[in-house]
């Protein structure tokens, strides 16, 4: 399968505790994206990296949370002294960033659900 | 601020009939409006988008139609299968020169189609 991978597929924890999630994009996609989905909403818009650089964040993305693609490959999104409002479904995209100029489709995994209790 | 709004929340079609979702946006400043399909337990997958440009997109069973001077945009699904059944996304994304490639997404509409 060479799509969008991302682990885990599901994360409970407590909260106060720390959580990491990890992106895999597809392999030749420059361009990666986190968004959050909550139930009966849409994704909204965290960050997104063009290789190893973080271009873009977003409001949402407060200073408890933390993305990194320290190699231009994979990502990872953590949450610090997380809180019952952060429960949601994270989902990574990538994307080509050429050619410029144009939308480049951007492919979604299938996401990491997190409950806080 | 929702800059896209979606409706209905929730939909129910027949086998055979046509479903019909509606968006509408503020920022005229959007230039393109992807549509996605999510199955659950799934990553959105993009199933057809359009530029302002043009007024209508057709691709097998699906259409975008694309109304610029109302800010409006639907999506149409003819011939419903009950393998339709799933959330539907539209969004909106902002032209590449703006240097924002994030999706603003609507809230989505729950399609189910029934035998």
């Amino acid at each position: 399968d060479t799509g969008v991978s991302q682990d885990p597929r599901h994360k409970i924890t407590k909260r106060g505790q720390n959580v990491t999630f990890r992106c895999d994009p597809i392999s030749e996609h420059n361009r990666l994206y986190w968004y959050r989905q909550t139930l009966g909403q849409g994704p909204e818009f965290l960050t997104y990296f063009q290789n190893e650089a973080q271009l873009e964040k977003s409001r949402l993305l407060s200073d408890r949370f933390s993305a990194e693609r320290p190699k231009g490959s994979f990502s990872t999104l953590e949450i610090q002294r997380t809180e019952q409002g952060d429960s949601a479904m994270y989902l990574c995209a990538s994307s080509l960033a050429y050619p410029s100029g144009t939308y480049n489709e951007q492919f979604f995994g299938p996401g990491t659900r997190l409950t806080v209790l | 601020q929702q800059q896209v709004k979606q409706s209905p929340q929730s939909l129910i079609v027949q086998k055979g009939g046509i479903s019909i979702i509606n968006c509408a946006y503020e920022n005229t400043a959007f230039d393109y409006f992807p549509w996605y399909q999510q199955f659950p337990g799934k990553g959105p997958a993009l199933l057809i988008a359009i530029r302002p440009d043009v007024s209508e997109k057709k691709e097998g069973r699906f259409t975008i139609s694309f109304n610029k001077s109302a800010k409006q945009f639907s999506l149409h699904i003819m011939d419903s299968q009950p393998g339709d059944s799933a959330t539907y996304f539209c969004a909106a994304i902002l032209p590449a020169w703006a240097g924002s490639y994030q999706l603003t997404f609507g809230k989505g509409t729950k399609l189910s189609v029934i035998p």
